[in-house]
């Protein structure tokens, strides 16, 4: 597609069930990576993902959260026994390259929402 | 938080006037950007200044950077109404693996009325 499509764009659970978020980036862009942004904490890195590099995980809050990116494409995020703390607003991006300028081409967001 | 901080938090100006926000951060750096975020919308990517550039200009916008003080400043000129949004200045870290790794401001929130 034309540009980072992420679904779905609002997933409203349940505390302690699981969840997925998935992100198609941009045609072609080797590097992916998700942030999340709260209220509280403003815009957080999680992980990131280049080529066939194994990932950098150093984002991620807690082990409840993981993420898989298959075929060098789609991305998916997954929540394990959500909690309240997890509700924001999830936002994947991606870009040419890795070690290139950096410049991050983001997605819409996936907005969840933790009862 | 290992993030920077922007300000002001809000700014609200009028249509045709000039808007001013300013960052600042921790580490050193291999380049600041700054990102535009409509409301609901995701990150949009403005200008991207390297560390070495001590300014830097593109349509309306010029940026700044003054890594001694590690600070940045971004102007939009003659602004306008579709300019309200929030804007984020975002850092990579001189020393990281990946120079889309950033670190987000909390980002300033502008207004700008017809």
């Amino acid at each position: 597609g034309a540009g980072v499509s992420q679904s779905p764009s609002n997933k409203v659970t349940e505390k302690g069930k699981d969840v997925e978020l998935r992100c198609d980036p941009i045609s072609g862009h080797t590097a992916l990576y998700w942030y999340r942004q709260s209220l509280g904490q403003g815009l957080e890195f999680l992980i990131y993902f280049q080529g066939n590099s194994a990932p950098d995980k150093s984002g991620l809050p807690s082990d409840r959260f993981s993420a898989e990116r298959t075929g060098g494409s789609v991305s998916t995020l997954t929540i394990q026994r959500t909690q309240q703390e997890d509700s924001a607003v999830y936002l994947c991006a991606s870009s040419g390259s890795g070690s290139g300028t950096g410049e991050l081409f983001f997605g819409e967001g996936s907005r969840l929402t933790v009862l | 938080s290992q993030q920077g901080e922007e300000d002001p938090q809000a700014l609200s100006i009028q249509e045709g006037e000039n808007a001013t926000m300013n960052c600042s951060y921790k580490t050193s750096i291999n380049n600041l950007q700054w990102y535009r975020q409509n409301s609901g919308r995701g990150l949009v990517h403005l200008i991207l200044i390297r560390s070495n550039e001590r300014e830097k200009h593109s349509g309306r916008l010029r940026v700044t950077l003054d890594t001694s003080k590690k600070s940045s400043s971004l102007l939009i000129t003659a602004s306008r109404a579709a300019d309200t949004a929030s804007y984020f200045c975002a850092t990579a870290y001189a020393g990281g693996t990946s120079y889309g790794k950033l670190t987000f401001g909390q980002g300033t929130i502008l207004t700008v009325h017809p």
